[in-house]
């Protein structure tokens, strides 16, 4: 079947270090995945995407990595702010359908 | 920027009664969902709406529960008869047409049965 998931519940990082969340899925999930943010009270917040033809994307202060061999994408955060603080979701569009299996979430704490 | 918007914010309804969640997707996009999110809980796939027909829904998704895009804007969630267990997060969520497109949610309803 299809999963995925995420390795920590919580990340505490100093405000300027960077952040890496960690994410893994199974055998038959995807070939896109999508990684959300969700502050409090607000719905997951779209901030990078990757296709599994890819190994690598970028975008403003954010890196995703997807390595196919082991079944494992991550979310890089650079510089990581106070506004950063939110839980993290990676998401994969499930093959052939329409449909996305979140994971469990990471909750980011960025402290001073 | 476009945004994906849900009302109410919070709905507080008794159990059995009928409940209609509404959300006016982003609007160019063709692709229309809903999800929910039980407190502390991972977010679930419910049903996903393409060419005003369903496309595709979950084991969640039964007879309590259907979806309507009753004009060019709006879409929306029916819960006809309420279970305690129908208490969750619902977020709306719409995607441009083609593959590769990422898909957009709202802020979502607090949907609570009593």
């Amino acid at each position: 079947g299809e999963s995925v998931g995420l390795h920590l519940p919580t990340l505490s990082v100093q405000e300027g270090d960077n952040s890496i969340i960690n994410c893994a899925y199974s055998n038959s999930a995807s070939d896109y995945f999508i990684w959300y943010k969700q502050e409090s009270g607000k719905g997951p917040q779209f901030i990078i995407d990757i296709r599994s033809n890819m190994d690598k994307r970028q975008g403003q202060r954010v890196t995703v990595l997807l390595n196919k061999t082991v079944k494992h994408l991550s979310l890089q955060i650079a510089a990581t702010q106070p506004g950063d603080s939110a839980v993290y979701f990676c998401a994969g569009e499930v093959y052939n359908t329409d449909k996305l299996i979140f994971g469990t979430g990471t909750r980011l704490q960025v402290f001073p | 920027e476009p945004e994906v918007t849900q009302t109410p914010s919070h709905q507080v309804t008794q159990m059995g009664q009928e409940v209609i969640l509404r959300c006016v997707p982003i609007s160019n996009h063709l692709y229309f969902y809903w999800y929910r999110q039980i407190l502390g809980q991972k977010v679930e796939f419910l049903v996903s709406f393409y060419n005003n027909e369903i496309s595709e829904k979950s084991e969640i998704f039964d007879d309590q529960f259907s979806v309507e895009r009753p004009d060019g804007s709006n879409f929306t969630l029916k819960i006809r008869s309420t279970k305690l267990e129908d208490s969750a997060m619902y977020f709306c969520a719409s995607r441009r047409a083609g593959a590769g497109q990422p898909q957009h949610f709202g802020d979502g309803t607090r949907l609570s049965i009593l």
